[in-house]
């Protein structure tokens, strides 16, 4: 977990409210990837970036999602308006891809997130 | 149908038992295999990775790749209560993309 911090680490909201998961990365990185974790639907991406880019936000769930990353050691994830069937585990993930070898991803804490 | 499939357990065994944990895929495209291990509220830590088929020996651990049958697996020998976690095959098609995870099999080990 020592490559990235995520805050909060625990999120209590009200269905309806906004929501804004922060991710900021301590390592060297080219990637950043955003995932979910549910028990139904296991760990899944949401959305990544490529140098600060977004490159496919084919997993965000819908138009209540949101994600920017405005510089390389800062990322957001947004909720608006947030409902009980978001309430998961958001993982921020990290990857630096030079070199010509397989760099891991690696994983933050997660923000455990609950809408009541 | 998913494309990467992982039974999800769970799997209780004793201490020192022979770990087997698989999962199967639909997407031939994959080259890059992993098997991450999560601990409970924690995040996903790499624990191996394969380059196209193959096994790969780290320790306890082996992680083998059959591409012509879509299947990985990863073995844990000696298994020891401290690998008492959640383990996650996860695939890529190249370096520098999302990987795909299974659900993940829960692995308890007793004492």
């Amino acid at each position: 977990d020592a490559g990235v911090i995520q805050s909060p680490r625990h999120e209590v909201t009200e269905m309806g409210q906004e929501v804004t998961l922060r991710c900021k990365p301590i390592s060297g990185h080219d990637y950043l990837f955003w995932y979910r974790q549910t028990m139904m639907r296991g760990l899944e991406l949401l959305i990544y970036f490529n140098n600060n880019v977004p490159i496919d936000d084919s997993g965000m769930p819908e138009d209540r999602f949101s994600a920017k990353m405005p510089n390389a050691s800062f990322s957001t994830l947004k909720i608006q308006p947030s409902e009980p069937r978001d309430s998961a585990v958001y993982f921020c993930a990290i990857q630096q891809t030079s070199g010509g070898s397989y760099n891991e991803q690696f994983f933050g804490p997660g923000t455990r997130l609950t809408v009541l | 149908q998913k494309e990467v499939e992982q039974d999800p357990g769970p799997l209780s065994v004793p201490e020192g038992a022979i770990v087997s944990l698989n999962c199967t895929y639909s997407n031939s495209a994959f080259q890059y295999f992993m098997w991450y291990r999560q601990y409970s509220r924690k995040g996903p830590e790499l624990l191996m990775y394969t380059y196209s088929s193959g096994n790969k020996e780290d320790g306890r651990f082996t992680a083998q790749v059959d591409k012509s049958s879509k299947y990985i697996s990863l073995f844990i020998r000696d298994s020891q209560p401290s690998d008492s976690a959640t383990y996650l095959c996860a695939m890529s098609e190249q370096a520098g993309t999302a990987l795909i995870f299974g659900k993940g099999t829960t692995l308890s080990v007793s004492s």
